[in-house]
């Protein structure tokens, strides 16, 4: 069935350096993914999201590409804060069994340093 | 823009208790959902509605109810809370006028005593 597979549940980082949080999925279905932020005690927010493949899309500094032939949606930054301290999650649109679906992966918890 | 209100915000019951939770939303969105958030395991889908007085089973409904009265509510019901769970329940709609996006309240934190 569809999946999607978060590797790393925690990251901690200092302030100011890059990131990157993995995210690979399985699908017998054209992919649709996206990527989820919740601060601590909110809702979760979309961030990202894409179907194309190989065309990078970014928001707030944050930035994926979805590469088809590895079936990953990997998220970046370049210089991280302190307010990017936050859950992230990816997710695979699936719409198996007739219904549409949002999978998520397990979550990265990604804390930042001063 | 819309906003998800879900009701209560914290929630305390005890072993076998029924607890019902309520969601509403004012995007006039069709789709909406209920998932559990455990540390650790992501979100995992309970019930979903396509429509009004439409339900949906997801992986785990097993011990849940739920009810679509209205396009605007989603409730779902505890039907017999199980000592020491503890999880935060999160309700959305979704947008398909806007690539399929979901759009979440801030959830319902559950601990049972």
């Amino acid at each position: 069935g569809d999946s999607v597979t978060q590797t790393e549940g925690l990251v901690t980082l200092t302030k100011g350096l890059p990131v990157m949080l993995n995210c690979t999925y399985q699908t017998t279905y054209s992919p649709f993914l996206f990527w989820y932020v919740q601060h601590l005690n909110e809702a979760p927010k979309l961030l990202l999201k894409s179907s194309t493949d190989n065309k990078r899309t970014e928001h707030q500094g944050f930035y994926a590409t979805l590469h088809k032939s590895s079936s990953s949606f990997h998220l970046q930054k370049s210089s991280v804060q302190l307010s990017d301290s936050a859950l992230y999650f990816c997710a695979l649109s699936a719409a198996s069994s007739g219904s549409w679906q949002l999978i998520f992966g397990s979550g990265t918890q990604l804390t930042v340093m001063p | 823009g819309g906003i998800i209100t879900q009701t209560p915000k914290f929630l305390i019951g005890q072993e076998g208790q029924k607890l019902t939770l309520k969601c509403q939303q004012n995007f006039n969105h069709d789709t909406m959902y209920w998932y559990r958030q455990d540390s650790g395991k992501g979100l995992r889908l309970i019930y979903y509605s396509i429509t009004e007085n439409d339900l949906q089973k997801g992986d785990l409904s097993e011990g849940y109810d739920a009810s679509r009265e209205k396009k605007s509510s989603f409730s779902l019901t505890v039907t017999s809370a199980q000592k020491n769970e503890m999880a935060v329940f999160l309700c959305a709609s979704r947008d398909r006028s806007s690539a399929e996006t979901l759009y979440f309240g801030s959830g319902t934190r559950l601990t049972v005593l």
